[in-house]
């Protein structure tokens, strides 16, 4: 079956600009999760999706980012006035369920880039 | 807090030879579950192996084996009959209980298969 699809693959922007960056989860995975991965380094928690509601955004890292997730399938990682320190590898995974042994499948993220 | 911790920043290993990927890890939380991700050049997080706290027997997915050490509070992934296309980086991740929604990672190790 099709696994996590993330889009755009890539995207250019310059400073202050505003971004979305969409995931579309496994069918039928209920959880939904984002990660933020830095050039060199192991990918950072932003925040989980259990259905529609945000269960833990503790790894937003401040009020420009936010998330959602309407319908409980397809999510939108949304950053206002966007700064050079923001350019990464965006990941999104899904899971069945949550659990400490539900395996998170990774989509193949967007590279962000702010100019 | 959890922590992983991977020493080794590279690995190198001639094809077809065995190679040991450490991971240490640090949690309070008497449940969770370790997971070792691969990512090609391509960027792609792929799940290779899981372990859980509580199993009593080391996990195996075909070449890949996980050594549980869970006094020492390790979970070394082993490879066995390396090949070209396991040239990658390769993260050690865990989840607990206590908060079910994130992944931790490790640094990460880049292993590099010569022929």
């Amino acid at each position: 079956g099709a696994g996590v699809s993330q889009t755009p693959s890539n995207k250019v922007t310059e400073k202050g600009k505003y971004v979305e960056l969409r995931c579309d989860p496994i069918s039928g995975h209920t959880a939904l999760y984002w990660y933020r991965q830095s050039l060199g380094q192991g990918p950072e928690f932003l925040i989980y999706f259990q259905g529609t509601g945000a269960a833990d955004d503790s790894g937003l890292p401040n009020d420009r980012f936010f998330a959602v997730r309407p319908e409980g399938s397809v999510s939108t990682l949304k950053i206002q006035r966007t700064e050079r320190g923001d350019s990464a590898v965006y990941l999104c995974a899904s899971s069945l369920i949550s659990g400490e042994q539900e395996t998170q499948y990774f989509g193949p993220g967007t590279r962000l880039l702010v100019l | 807090a959890q922590k992983i911790t991977q020493t080794q920043p590279g690995m190198f290993v001639q094809e077809k030879e065995a190679v040991t990927l450490d991971c240490t890890y640090d949690t309070s939380d008497p449940s969770y579950g370790l997971f070792w991700y691969k990512q090609p050049s391509s960027g792609e997080m792929i799940f290779l192996i899981y372990q859980g706290s509580y199993d009593q027997q080391n996990a195996t997915e075909g070449r890949y084996s996980l050594n549980f050490q869970k006094a020492r509070k390790s979970a070394n992934l082993v490879i066995s009959a390396s090949q070209l296309g396991d040239s990658a980086m390769y993260f050690c991740a865990m989840r607990v209980v206590s908060s079910y929604g994130k992944l931790t990672f490790g640094q990460g190790t880049i292993l590099t298969v010569h022929p």
